[in-house]
């Protein structure tokens, strides 16, 4: 059983800074990795997919897979109030089954 | 080009009556996932599914749950003679290939009471 962990948070930064999201994930072979984004009562939204190691840029958002030490990351640069909501993270198993993570809250304070 | 989309977005149901929940997958999509998620919990796999086909159920519960995927017309998810551990969000995806990443509903809550 393919396992995602996340600190479950509450994680605070100030409007402006970095926010920094990681992830582990159990099963070395995993090869697809998904960031969501899910705000309270609704349906998560997909940020941003990684395949490869090394960094991915998307505007403010740039996501980081480490394959040797089994971490996904998730860097939001210049944070905004409208940026809090629950972050999580994903691996994709075969037939493209998701494996989430419990999540991470995130708030931005202005 | 509209979402994914869910009906009914609330269901209330009393123990022991059925509870269909009903998925359009996106124009082109032909890959529908059921995903289900307990308060405070995690998004948990439940089905797999294509036109006419389950792909994996692996993450279905072995009784009181079904999933289709007609031919024509939306996937249901079916739980029979429901109980208050089935209250959650039920929501569902579709993508247009296998590899792709999901695109998900809106979601229907159910409160079974």
């Amino acid at each position: 059983q393919k396992e995602v962990e996340q600190n479950s948070g509450p994680l605070s930064v100030p409007e402006g800074a970095i926010a920094s999201l990681n992830c582990t994930y159990s099963d070395r072979g995993s090869q697809s990795f998904f960031w969501y984004r899910q705000y309270s009562g609704k349906s998560p939204e997909l940020i941003m997919f990684i395949y490869s190691n090394g960094d991915k840029e998307d505007g403010r958002f740039t996501a980081q897979l480490n394959k040797a030490s089994q971490y996904v990351s998730l860097l939001i640069r210049d944070s905004q109030p409208s940026d809090s909501a629950t972050y999580l993270c994903a691996l994709a198993e075969y037939g493209n089954k998701l494996v989430f993570g419990s999540g991470t809250i995130l708030r931005v304070k202005s | 080009n509209a979402g994914v989309m869910q009906n009914p977005r609330h269901l209330v149901r009393r123990r022991g009556q059925e509870a269909r929940l009903r998925c359009s997958p996106m124009k082109g999509h032909s890959h529908v996932y059921w995903y289900r998620q307990l308060p405070e919990e995690g998004l948990k796999f439940m089905v797999y599914l294509q036109k006419e086909n389950i792909i994996d159920e692996s993450g279905m519960p072995k009784e009181r749950f079904s999933a289709e995927f007609p031919k024509e017309g939306p996937s249901i998810l079916r739980i029979q003679q429901v109980v208050r551990g089935d209250s959650a969000a039920y929501f569902c995806a579709s993508s247009p290939r296998s590899e792709d990443g999901y695109t998900f509903g809106s979601g229907t809550r159910l409160t079974v009471v």
